[in-house]
């Protein structure tokens, strides 16, 4: 159950397998960005950031990616479990210009 | 906890009534957001306080009033509402400008009827 390039509003997995989450930026100018996790009935979470001088960072079981040349931004997560069921959606930042923009929500469904 | 405090939890309100969303953070931060989430839409911006001084208002309707009397409180102050305006309204904190993470509350989900 991966998807990958494009951005899907939903996505279903298996627990125990890995899953990614796409995101297209749209400003070129941004800088940093962020992704958060939003379970229901909840407020979104930090997950992981990652500022535009990287290309890969690593937390515990995700990973952002980001790709400046084609302003794609991804989160895998690996050996999914159901607590990772939410809404992920990432933000993009222009720092200079105080610009915060979210991207469209994939709403992660993780099947035992 | 985020350390954003967001209340009431829910609404239920007429067209015509008058109602405040409040807002309070405990992170010692100076910049505090509105946002507006409708279902399958990307969050948006509304307001944005930056040392008790708005910043941005992101053309919001005139019915949706801000009010920040400190860094640590923001209100959204409601009336004569459409039932369009149906929708999780999130409360943000930040450090400061230029905007970095911001840390949300768990949002007031709020009904027009």
């Amino acid at each position: 159950g991966e998807s990958v390039g494009l951005h899907l509003p939903t996505l279903s997995v298996q627990e125990g397998d890995n899953s990614i989450i796409n995101c297209a930026y749209s400003n070129s100018a941004s800088d940093y960005f962020i992704w958060y996790k939003q379970e229901s009935g909840k407020g979104p979470q930090f997950i992981i950031d990652i500022r535009s001088n990287m290309d890969k960072r690593q937390g515990q079981r995700v990973t952002v990616l980001l790709n400046k040349t084609v302003k794609h931004l991804s989160l895998q997560i690996a050996a999914t479990q159901p607590g990772d069921s939410a809404v992920y959606f990432c933000a993009e930042i222009e720092t200079s210009g105080s610009r915060l923009t979210f991207g469209e929500g994939t709403q992660l469904t993780v099947n035992p | 906890e985020t350390g954003v405090t967001q209340t009431p939890r829910h609404l239920v309100m007429g067209m015509t009534n008058k109602k405040s969303l409040k807002c309070e953070q405990h992170l010692g931060h100076n910049a505090m957001y509105w946002y507006k989430q409708s279902a399958k839409k990307p969050l948006e911006l509304m307001f944005v306080y930056n040392f008790k001084e708005q910043t941005e208002n992101n053309s919001v309707p005139s019915r949706f009033s801000p009010e920040c009397p400190n860094s640590s409180h923001l209100f959204l102050h409601l009336h004569t509402l459409q039932p369009e305006d149906s929708a999780l309204y999130l409360c943000a904190s930040s450090r400061g400008l230029p905007v970095g993470e911001l840390f949300f509350g768990e949002g007031s989900r709020l009904t027009v009827l």
